[in-house]
């Protein structure tokens, strides 16, 4: 069955460093997702992307976030300078429809656990 | 604002038992409601999604409801095994947005 993989499982990085987080959305799927959970939190939307371009952000995704479709098949999450508040697990998703109104089926991957020291 | 409220936070139950969990939102305007499972430490796994029109809909054991017009869901979980211990999450969409907007949960434990 095909399935969203992320890399890498767990990183661990200092507090200013540069973080890129790696997903391989399923592979016939259009629109892509970041959402995060911090510990004990609920899952939070970060930013969806389509053809090529962010379509949607929250007010969590300023402007130390960036994310990119570099090959046609990883969808990248970059975190600038990295806080201690961005320590979360980061989940990337992936759907054929846009995932929301069309009730299309949303695929999470298993996650990147990221943390900031 | 758009919120999604579940109750009970946690529930501890035997295996073999039934539950129902719950769940409130005030999402506008309204698209669906999801139900997911997330294991700890892995990905949200989809269960039902309802639009405005479905009233239940089910997957093998678990049933979810809807009632649009008192903005509540539920989600039964019929013959509890070991396996079902996990959160279960109530996510709801809005018409007029890409973002799914999650509850926080509850979390179920099957004991023997």
């Amino acid at each position: 069955e095909p399935e969203v993989t992320q890399t890498p499982s767990h990183q661990v990085t200092q507090m200013g460093q540069e973080v890129i987080l790696r997903c391989v959305p399923i592979s016939n799927h259009l629109y892509f997702y970041w959402y995060r959970q911090i510990l004990g939190q609920k899952v939070e939307f970060l930013v969806s992307f389509y053809n090529n371009e962010i379509s949607e952000k929250s007010e969590i995704f300023d402007d130390q976030f960036s994310v990119e479709r570099p090959d046609g098949s990883n969808f990248t999450l970059k975190i600038r300078s990295t806080k201690l508040e961005d320590s979360a697990m980061y989940f990337c998703a992936s759907s054929y429809f846009t995932g929301t109104a069309n009730t299309g089926e949303l695929f999470f991957g298993e996650g990147s656990r990221l943390t900031v020291l | 604002k758009n919120q999604v409220e579940q109750s009970p936070q946690s529930l501890i139950i035997l295996e073999g038992k039934n539950c129902t969990l719950q769940c409130n939102y005030t999402v506008s305007p309204f698209s669906n409601l999801r139900w997911y499972k997330q294991d700890t430490g892995r990905g949200p796994v989809s269960l039902t999604i309802m639009t405005f029109s479905e009233n239940t809909k089910s997957n093998g054991r678990y049933t979810a409801t809807l009632d649009a017009d008192t903005k509540q869901s539920s989600l039964h979980i019929t013959a509890s095994q070991l396996s079902d211990s996990a959160s279960y999450i109530c996510v709801v969409s809005a018409d007029n947005t890409d973002k799914l907007i999650f509850g926080t949960g509850t979390r179920l434990q099957v004991f023997p």
